[in-house]
């Protein structure tokens, strides 16, 4: 079934360690992909997204994420992280439509 | 990028009735979306909501349990009917001109139903 997996449900890491999250996909064709987080208490606010060129974009806050078509990933990644990141990611993918489909979440935490 | 508003934050309803969740966006939008995140888990579409036309549903998700209304480019309503203590989630309003700007989301609308 056509599907988006995240398979970190919750990553713990301490103050300027590195991050990345998974991200994979079943959808096949053009795809665009995205990621969005939500911290704490807030709404779910977009990261950044990947239609085409560049396989490497950069996105809000210092995060970046890496789009291989040959493994059907879009791993989000930080280099270093702080307390701030504390949130929920999640991937999205968007599989030639208008519409988004979500991935099942990860959840950060990041201690001091 | 647009501003969402979206009424109630959060509410208990007794089983069996209704609620309308309401969406309002600060400018005019093209695509208008509802989806539901029950706990633990990610974000399901319910539906496209169209203006002036009937919403797009996606599978498992029927018009008479979740009826739509997008009366303009700015405003959606999502009634969910009949409820009983499964549909208790957090449902959710995007909206946003086209992907290429990314959808904005709504703080969400905490349903419990007893």
């Amino acid at each position: 079934a056509q599907s988006v997996s995240q398979h970190n449900h919750h990553v713990i890491l301490s103050e300027a360690a590195s991050l990345e999250l998974g991200c994979n996909y079943s959808y096949g064709g053009t795809v665009n992909l995205f990621w969005y987080v939500q911290y704490p208490g807030q709404h779910l606010q977009l990261l950044l997204k990947y239609f085409s060129g560049d396989p490497l974009v950069k996105g809000i806050k210092g995060f970046e994420a890496e789009f291989i078509k040959s493994k059907f990933s879009f791993n989000l990644r930080k280099p270093s992280v702080q307390w701030s990141d504390t949130a929920e990611y999640f991937c999205a993918v968007s599989p030639n439509t208008d519409k988004l489909i979500f991935g099942t979440g990860t959840r950060l935490q990041v201690f001091p | 990028s647009a501003v969402i508003s979206q009424k109630p934050s959060r509410d208990i309803c007794q089983r069996g009735t209704s609620l309308t969740i309401q969406c309002q966006v600060d400018s005019q939008v093209t695509m208008m979306f509802w989806y539901r995140q029950q706990p633990g888990q990610s974000l399901t579409l319910i539906a496209t909501a169209n203006q002036g036309s009937e919403a797009t549903y996606e599978s498992g998700f029927v018009i008479d349990k979740f009826p739509i209304s997008r009366p303009n480019l700015t405003f959606s309503t999502l009634t969910v009917s009949n409820m009983s203590p499964e549909d208790s989630s957090i449902y959710l309003c995007s909206a946003g001109t086209g992907l290429g700007n990314g959808y904005t989301f709504g703080s969400g609308t905490r349903l419990t139903v007893v």
